[in-house]
Formats: structure tokens, sequence, C-alpha cells
């Protein structure tokens, strides 16, 4: 089945700076990658996705990049701000769809002052 | 997107014993989901939860322990059966409105086996 690797598990950035979280899959077949952020007390909620017939989406300050070859794809959170602060998981399904999601083990972004 | 109810938002159980999680969507939707997340850590797929037939679970996780029933397009419930402390966790329910939709989850039912 699919495995899918995420790093840094802990991240701290000041205020205004970049955050990077990067997950890696193991299933080629792999075709829709969601970014969900987490915050304490509550599901899940997504932010942005990525499905495998592109390299690259950006929605304001967020932008999820992807390369198939490498099975690799990444979160990008430009001009943070303490409420980015939370857990923020990737998942991947080979189904392109929301079905037979499987999570990363989970980054947990401190934004400080 | 549509929003999901998740009923109990938290519970405190007996070894032994049984809970049912409902989980109720405010329209209707194409897939529904179950998953657990262990306290610190990622979300687990348990099963999917298909309208007016057996769900379909994901390896390691059996019907005996985890039945769910869907009997529409916007409810379905989770029982966790004969539980030990080993299920104490967060059990959260998800949902898509179309295959080619996001998914989006409940605030989840946090149960604690004592």
């Amino acid at each position: 089945g699919e495995n899918v690797e995420q790093h840094p598990s802990t991240l701290s950035v000041q205020e205004g700076d970049s955050a990077v979280i990067k997950c890696t899959y193991s299933d080629s077949a792999s075709n829709y990658f969601p970014w969900y952020k987490q915050e304490l007390g509550k599901g899940p909620q997504l932010i942005i996705d990525i499905r495998s017939n592109v390299g690259e989406k950006k929605d304001q300050r967020i932008a999820v990049t992807l390369n198939k070859t490498a099975k690799h794809f990444s979160l990008h959170i430009t001009e943070t701000q303490p409420e980015d602060s939370a857990v923020y998981f990737c998942a991947a399904s080979p189904t392109g769809t929301a079905s037979k999601l499987t999570f990363g083990t989970g980054t947990r972004l401190q934004v400080t002052l | 997107s549509a929003v999901i109810s998740q009923k109990p938002s938290r519970d405190i159980c007996q070894r032994g014993t049984s809970l049912t999680i409902q989980c109720q969507v405010d329209s209707q939707v194409t897939m529904m989901f179950w998953y657990r997340q262990q306290p610190g850590q990622s979300l687990t797929l348990i099963a999917t939860a298909n309208q007016g037939s057996e769900a379909t679970y994901e390896s390691g996780f059996v019907i005996d322990k985890f039945p769910i029933s869907r009997p529409n397009l916007t409810f379905s419930t989770l029982t966790v059966s004969n539980m030990s402390p080993e299920d104490s966790s967060i059990y959260l329910c998800s949902a898509a409105t179309g295959r080619n939709t996001e998914a989006f989850f409940g605030q989840g039912t946090r149960l604690t086996v004592v």
C-alpha cells in the first residue's frame, strides 16, 4: 500500500517568513494530493490540493508543488501569520478522488511574533 | 462545502462496552469515510461507508470490531465494539460531495476507554 512520509515533524518560523513542508510518497499510481490544516480540538480542514496533471498550484499565500518523477510534493506558505500555527497533514490517493487517502505524519507549525 | 456534525463530541467508556458515533452531513454527499486519529498522530482510514451496502474496510480493520451503517446520503454511524484502552482515539467522519471534490471532516469524537 501507499506510504507517505512528511518532514519536518515540527517547524518554527518568525512571522512574515516562509514555511516549507515536504512529503514523499511510495505509490507511483497516486494522483491526488491534498493538504490539510488541523487546529487544536478541530477536524482537519483542506487548504489546497493538487492533481497529477499539474506541477504547481497557488492560492494566495499558499502554494503546492508536485514532482511526480521524484514522487514528492511540498507545501509553501509565504508571509506567515500567527494564525497559520497548526498541524499540517499531507495526503495521497491513487484514485484521483478523496477516497483511499493515506496521510503523512503531520508537521506542527509554530509562527512566532 | 457541507458541514459535518458528529455526536458525541467526546465520551469516556468502560472496557468491554460499545459506543456508536453518529455523523450527519447537512447536504447529500457521494462518499463518506471514517478515520481514526490517535493522540498526536496521523489519520488512518478505517473504512468507506457505502450507502445501502456493506462498508469497505481497510487492512487491519474488521466489521465485527467497527460495524458501520449508512442508510442514506447524509448519515452514517460507526460503532466501536467491545472496547479496550487501545481503542482510545479520536474518530473522524469525512465526506465528499462528488468524485472530483475535496474531502471535508467533522470535528471528531474523542473516545477514552477506561
